[in-house]
């Protein structure tokens, strides 16, 4: 059980488009998913929080109208990179928390290179 | 707020040998604990947790780790590795209890490179 996926895995797009990605729990509800940013050799960076129906709740300096996280449903949560450049290039990973079991479960992640 | 401390970086081993991976957390309240594995370009899977108990934990894969509240350690072990555990370790802490922030800290991560 407790199974998350994310769309795409793969995505290479030119400097100054936008890229949505993603993530969604597949076999549960997830009133909480999280973003994280990740990259070569390093640990997770979480980006924000995303409840359902409501705003989501960025970190320190996440720029929040960079990336945008819509969590529209117990389900589905967007992250799009508005403007993207080449430092915008990284692996994106995503998570849910069931609460009850304290644990998160994450998606595969997605490689974002941009051109 | 807590942090959590991974102190190897990277650790080479032979296959069939044990190995561990250390794990440090500071906090000011009670935590749970877990340790999670990314095999490359991929996402991290649980390989076990500590939220209250017994302080020998056993996860999957083999792997272990056992809960020292005076040292607060939490130590990630396997008797014997295989090529196939060569991956990426990451250890994790959040406040335990209801009503804490359910936001986890992540240590650095520890690579685990296994040689045949």
């Amino acid at each position: 059980g407790a199974v998350v996926s994310q769309h795409p895995s793969r995505v290479i797009c030119k400097s100054g488009t936008s890229v949505k990605i993603e993530c969604r729990s597949l076999d549960f509800q997830a009133t909480t998913m999280f973003w994280y940013r990740q990259f070569p050799k390093q640990s997770l960076m979480l980006m924000a929080t995303s409840n359902e129906g409501s705003k989501a709740t960025y970190e320190q300096g996440v720029e929040k109208d960079k990336f945008l996280i819509n969590h529209a449903s117990l389900t589905l949560s967007t992250l799009t990179v508005t403007s993207a450049h080449p430092e915008d290039s990284s692996f994106y990973i995503c998570s849910a928390d069931l609460g009850y079991t304290y644990e998160q479960y994450f998606g595969p992640g997605t490689r974002l290179t941009v051109t | 707020a807590q942090s959590v401390t991974q102190l190897d970086s990277q650790v080479p081993v032979f296959e069939e040998a044990p190995v561990e991976l250390r794990c440090n957390y500071s906090s000011s309240v009670s935590v749970y604990l877990f340790w999670y594995v990314q095999y490359p370009n991929q996402g991290l899977q649980l390989l076990l947790k500590y939220l209250s108990g017994s302080t020998l934990v056993k996860g999957i894969n083999g792997f272990e780790a056992e809960f020292n509240k005076s040292q607060t350690s939490f130590h990630l072990r396997k008797p014997s590795v295989h090529i196939s555990d060569t991956a990426e370790y990451f250890c994790a802490v959040r406040p335990g209890g209801a009503g804490g922030s359910y936001i986890p800290t992540f240590g650095r991560g520890t690579s685990l490179i296994v040689h045949p």
